[in-house]
């Protein structure tokens, strides 16, 4: 079993549908945890990071963390063309060093 | 420049070659990683460096791996006698504190013939 799991999708939806993009972790021990988008032969760009539980909102996105489900979520409203990439959740697999470990990645197409 | 920097971008080598890919992190980010992006094993840890100590080199997949850093700035992830399943990209990422987000470059792209 993989420490951090992700439906690698295709996931497709109209413009301006509302996303959910989900993860589920296996190590309660994992406290940081991130969301980072990809674009076609670019590197990860961090979306989000948060640490408790609960919600953290940016714009159009809205990360969510349930420790005691150990689920992580990241919701995209009002979806559009440009958001159309792959997205990658992660979370700190050391305290000590800080590498991360990455789900497999959800491919979305927004289509206009 | 602002980001963090790899080069080349791309690299096609012959199988058996040796090949050195290149890291410039953001300036003043004492902390890097190199990871290693593939077809079916998605991104994978390599090593991290704390300054220019590598406390941790669990993720290199064989000891034709290695990598150094120097000054506390740029890092060199090297492949000796490449073979076909080291086809991949490599990804460096930096950041300030270990705690901290990690900021990654756009990769090297690597093919082995």
């Amino acid at each position: 079993q993989k420490e951090v799991e992700q439906d690698p999708g295709p996931l497709s939806v109209p413009e301006g549908a509302i996303v959910s993009l989900n993860c589920t972790y296996s190590n309660s021990a994992f406290q940081y945890f991130m969301w980072y988008r990809q674009y076609s032969r670019k590197g990860p760009e961090l979306l989000m990071y948060t640490y408790s539980s609960g919600n953290k909102e940016d714009g159009r996105f809205t990360a969510q963390v349930d420790k005691s489900s150990k689920y992580i979520s990241l919701f995209i409203r009002d979806s559009q063309p440009s958001d159309s990439a792959t997205y990658l959740c992660a979370v700190h697999g050391s305290s000590n060093t800080g590498k991360l470990i990455f789900g497999q990645g959800t491919t979305l197409q927004v289509k206009p | 420049g602002a980001g963090v920097s790899q080069s080349p971008s791309n690299k096609v080598t012959e199988k058996g070659k040796d090949v050195e890919l290149r890291c410039d992190p953001i300036s003043g980010h004492t902390a890097l990683y190199w990871y290693r992006q593939s077809l079916g094993q998605g991104l994978e840890f390599l090593i991290y460096f704390q300054g220019n100590s590598a406390p941790d080199k669990s993720g290199l997949p064989s000891d034709r791996f290695s990598a150094e850093r120097t000054g506390g700035s740029v890092s060199t992830l090297t492949i000796q006698r490449t073979q076909q399943e080291d086809s991949a990209v490599y990804l460096c990422a930096s950041t300030g504190d270990r705690g901290q987000p990690q900021h990654f470059g756009d990769g090297t792209r690597l093919s082995i013939l």
